[in-house]
């Protein structure tokens, strides 16, 4: 399967841990967003990656919050000193540059659960 | 900030029903985006509208973007069970690269 994938699927920490989420987008694309999903609501938008670099932050996100894509494929998302209001889903979309559809390509998202 | 709307938030229908969902914003949108999330699952892309007064239609689904590019419309004829889930439409933040502003979303049950 060559879509967009993202491990750990759940994860249960304790309140004050750090945690870390990887995803891993389609190969050729070279956009790659973060989201995070509570339940009822739809998904609300982290940060966004071109390549390696960082183009948008936003401005709603902590600063216990970190994104990394060192290399400008995987990128990584630390949680520093969770906090219960942490626990959602968090999903990674990517997507291709270029003109036409900017269709995002969703991951399965890493369920966090912070006790 | 940017915001946008959808009604109605859950819809209740029969099977062969019809299904509509409207989505609204305060601005002037560029482009509007629709997904689709099944219970327990990631969103998935449905389609995107750019032209004013665009329609578009997807076997069964029909989207619509207004004259304004200030709301849009997914209806679904003759809904059937595979339909289940809930409809975002997803306009680009203003000014963005392309990140997406998701609403809450109608969530669709459709009993067979």
């Amino acid at each position: 399967d060559t879509g967009v994938s993202q491990d750990p699927r759940h994860k249960i920490t304790k309140r004050g841990q750090n945690v870390t989420f990887r995803c891993d987008p389609i190969s050729e694309h070279n956009r790659l967003y973060w989201y995070r999903q509570t339940l009822g609501q739809g998904p609300e938008f982290l940060t966004y990656f071109q390549n390696e670099a960082q183009l948008e932050k936003s401005r709603l996100l902590s600063d216990r919050f970190s994104a990394e894509r060192p290399k400008g494929s995987f990128s990584t998302l630390e949680i520093q000193r969770t906090e219960q209001g942490d626990s959602a889903m968090y999903l990674c979309a990517s997507s291709p540059q270029g003109v036409g559809d900017n269709e995002q390509f969703f991951g399965p998202g890493t369920r966090l659960t912070v006790l | 900030g940017q915001q946008v709307m959808q009604i109605p938030q859950y819809q209740h229908v029969q099977e062969g029903e019809d299904f509509t969902t409207y989505c609204n914003s305060s601005t002037t949108l560029s482009n509007i985006q629709w997904y689709k999330q099944r219970p327990g699952g990631h969103p998935v892309f449905l389609i995107q509208l750019v032209k004013s007064g665009e329609v578009k239609k997807q076997k069964r689904l029909t989207f619509q973007f207004g004259e304004a590019k200030k709301n849009s419309s997914l209806h679904i004829t003759a809904t059937q069970t595979t339909d289940v889930g809930t409809y975002f439409c997803a306009p680009p933040e203003g000014g963005s690269q392309g990140n997406l502003i998701f609403g809450k979303g109608t969530k669709l049950s459709v009993k067979p």
